[in-house]
């Protein structure tokens, strides 16, 4: 298995913009998860999606960010419009049942907002 | 919120040598897994000790759990330059939003010197 795959690797962006990231889960994984990794607050959780429904979105900053899982191979988190604060590297996640398993992270998405 | 906390931020030592470190939680848990991160690349599972065990090994690593005392131990013997990364715990804690979380604390900085 090609493990839990992430796009684009690297996205630089100006400010005001429109970013997209993308996750394909590990095939079988019934639970996703994006996190946030930055120096100051560490890895936040996002969202988190079990069988393709949103569990908790408790984590998403405001309403610039969006996240949707169309189906069980599939992720997308946007941010509209993006500001500089929003720097960081996200990460998606998955797993076989959940949050109490371990998790299998892709490479994750250097952001930087300009 | 941060709901582990490792302990030290940083450790530095000299190839051959034990490294320790220490993760402590606020609330009660159904398990507690260890991660590490190496530079630039997404965190890698290492090893999941469940709130009933007390202690786990895999290979070189060895993991304490007390949950009187809400704080569990990571012990790499024999340390290699390889092992330099960052090591992070991680606990499931109810989130509030009707579901769990797996909420990582910022992590020991380890530096192996060969």
């Amino acid at each position: 298995d090609a493990g839990v795959i992430q796009s684009p690797r690297h996205e630089v962006t100006e400010m005001g913009q429109e970013v997209t990231l993308r996750c394909k889960p590990i095939s079988g994984h019934n639970s996703l998860f994006w996190y946030r990794q930055t120096m100051m607050r560490g890895l936040e959780l996002l969202i988190y999606f079990n069988n393709n429904v949103p569990i908790d979105d408790s984590g998403m900053p405001e309403d610039r960010f969006s996240a949707k899982m169309p189906n069980a191979s599939f992720s997308t988190l946007k941010i509209q419009p993006s500001e500089p604060r929003d720097s960081a590297v996200y990460f998606c996640a998955s797993s076989l049942r959940g949050p109490n398993e371990k998790l299998f992270f892709g490479s994750g998405t250097q952001l930087s907002v300009l | 919120s941060q709901q582990g906390e490792e302990d030290p931020q940083a450790l530095s030592i000299q190839e051959g040598e034990n490294a320790t470190m220490n993760c402590s939680y606020k609330t009660s848990i159904n398990n507690l897994q260890w991660y590490r991160q190496n530079s630039g690349r997404g965190l890698v599972h290492l090893i999941l000790i469940r709130s009933n065990e007390r202690e786990k090994h895999s290979g070189r690593l060895r993991v304490t759990l007390d949950t009187s005392k809400k704080s569990s131990s990571l012990l790499i013997t024999a340390s290699r330059a390889a092992d330099t990364a960052s090591y992070f715990c991680a606990t499931d804690a109810y989130s509030g939003a009707g579901s769990y979380q797996l909420t990582f604390g910022k992590g020991t900085k380890l530096s192996v010197i060969p």
